[in-house]
């Protein structure tokens, strides 16, 4: 059974950083892409960024270009989310999300989700 | 503003059929497969349609979804209490290189 347990979301300052970790399972990890998609209190699902299989590929939203940075550790089966200089807008429940199948199929797993909430 | 364009809102009684619309464009839903999500508030998505078409296992099939162009549908039918929740439709975009998601239809059971 697939499992995907995210982790490290809080309360941080705007300005601040924080980062995120999602431990996978149960399926060949190094042999996906994984993304990461967030959803807004009250709002619909936006997706942020993806790392190819090996981790060298990867792509943002513009929303946070320049700002977060995706990274995976397939010998931990753990992807990450480096989230620098937040802003209220990037309050959310963030997701991990594993495709069906390869590029470019979505998703069929996701995580249970870790808030984060930006705010002084 | 999503790329994808679904009603906010869809209602039937119970034994009803409710179909949801979502409106995309060539470089998403004309060019590549659709999937559509079930989301209950407070709880993460879950897969109901995969390339344009497909049930995972476990999902009935009084659920079912088409594609024609840069548009698809899902229809539900034989409407159940336990389908109140919202439903998102989701595709590739070449042009973002990323998914792109419609802005979710909630759906209520009269």
């Amino acid at each position: 059974e697939v499992q995907l347990l995210e982790s490290g979301g809080g309360l941080i300052q705007p300005g601040g950083s924080l980062r995120l970790s999602c431990a996978a399972s149960g399926f060949l990890f190094n042999t996906y892409a994984m993304s990461w998609v967030r959803q807004a209190p009250g709002k619909g699902l936006e997706w942020v960024s993806t790392s190819s299989e090996s981790g060298d590929g990867t792509s943002y939203a513009d929303s946070v270009k320049g700002r977060f940075t995706i990274s995976r550790d397939n010998s931990k089966k753990t992807l990450y989310l480096q989230m620098n200089s937040l802003r209220r807008e990037d309050t959310a429940v963030y997701y991990c999300a594993k495709p069906e199948g390869a590029y470019p199929t979505l998703f069929d797993s996701w995580g249970q989700g870790t808030l984060v909430t930006v705010s002084s | 503003q999503s790329a994808l364009t679904q009603p906010p809102s869809a209602s039937g009684t119970p034994g009803q059929m409710v179909n949801i619309s979502c409106s995309g464009s060539s470089s998403n839903i004309g060019n590549t497969y659709v999937y559509w999500y079930y989301q209950i508030p407070g709880t993460a998505p879950k897969l109901l349609i995969y390339r344009n078409n497909q049930r995972p296992s476990g999902v009935p099939d009084r659920i079912s979804a088409s594609k024609s162009g840069t548009s698809a549908s899902l229809v539900i039918g034989g409407l159940r209490s336990d389908d109140e929740a919202n439903y998102y439709c989701a595709s590739w975009d070449d042009s973002l290189s990323g998914p792109v998601f419609g802005g979710g239809t909630k759906v209520t059971v009269l």
